[in-house]
């Protein structure tokens, strides 16, 4: 069985930092492009970043972009965010979701993390 | 304001069909790239409905199905369920963007 667990969700400040984890199984995790996609409360989906399987291709989101860095340890099955320079309107649901194919560009979200909350406020 | 266009509402009653329409551009869904379409039941995850424009992922009933036309897609369902009520996403990829992109979401009240 597929599973995606994020984890690292927290109450931070603006301008503050923080690092979002997502743990696979269930799968080759190697196999597989990851991305991040959030939701803030009670609003739409948003694809924030994407990255290949092997990392040799990453994109972001202009809103995250020179702000967050995607990244991913194939050995240890994990997919990260590192996010910084938070701002509030990055206050939301982070999801960790798989791709169906080896490159971030192309596939579709087969498989849903249940999120973990990131809330900027002073 | 969201890349791919969709209606923010749409209803029908136990049994009526409805559907659910995405607008994109020539940099995404009209350059050719894949539709998705994802179903978000309140407060969980959103789950895979539809898959390269028009194909059913295991255990989607038939009762969903996509199309894809020019630079439009779109989602029917036919008898509708209270269970169909949720909110539903679009999802492709742009090119200009260099990402992906989803829709704004419909939200289907099941009246």
């Amino acid at each position: 069985e597929v599973q995606l667990v994020e984890s690292g969700g927290n109450l931070v400040q603006p301008g503050r930092s923080l690092r979002l984890s997502c743990a696979a199984s269930g799968f080759t995790f190697a196999d597989y492009a990851m991305h991040w996609v959030r939701q803030a409360p009670g609003k739409g989906l948003e694809w924030v970043s994407g990255i290949s399987w092997n990392s040799g291709s990453i994109g972001y989101a202009g809103s995250v972009k020179g702000r967050f860095t995607i990244s991913r340890d194939n050995a240890k099955n994990s997919l990260y965010l590192q996010m910084n320079s938070l701002r509030a309107e990055d206050m939301a649901f982070y999801f960790c979701a798989k791709d169906t194919r080896i490159g971030y560009t192309s596939g579709h979200f087969d498989y849903w993390g249940q999120g973990t909350l990131v809330t900027v406020s002073s | 304001q969201s890349v791919l266009t969709q209606p923010p509402s749409v209803s029908g009653a136990p049994g009526q069909r409805v559907t659910i329409s995405c607008t994109g551009s020539s940099s995404n869904i009209g350059a050719g790239y894949d539709v998705h379409w994802y179903q978000q039941l309140p407060g969980t995850a959103p789950k895979l409905l539809i898959y390269a424009n028009s194909n059913r992922p295991s255990g989607v009933p038939d009762r969903f199905s996509g199309s894809k036309s020019g630079t439009s897609a779109s989602l029917a369902i036919t008898g509708l369920q209270a269970e169909d009520e949720a909110d539903y996403y679009c999802q492709s990829y742009d090119s200009s963007l260099r990402g992906r992109v989803f829709g704004g979401g419909t939200k289907l009240t099941v009246l």
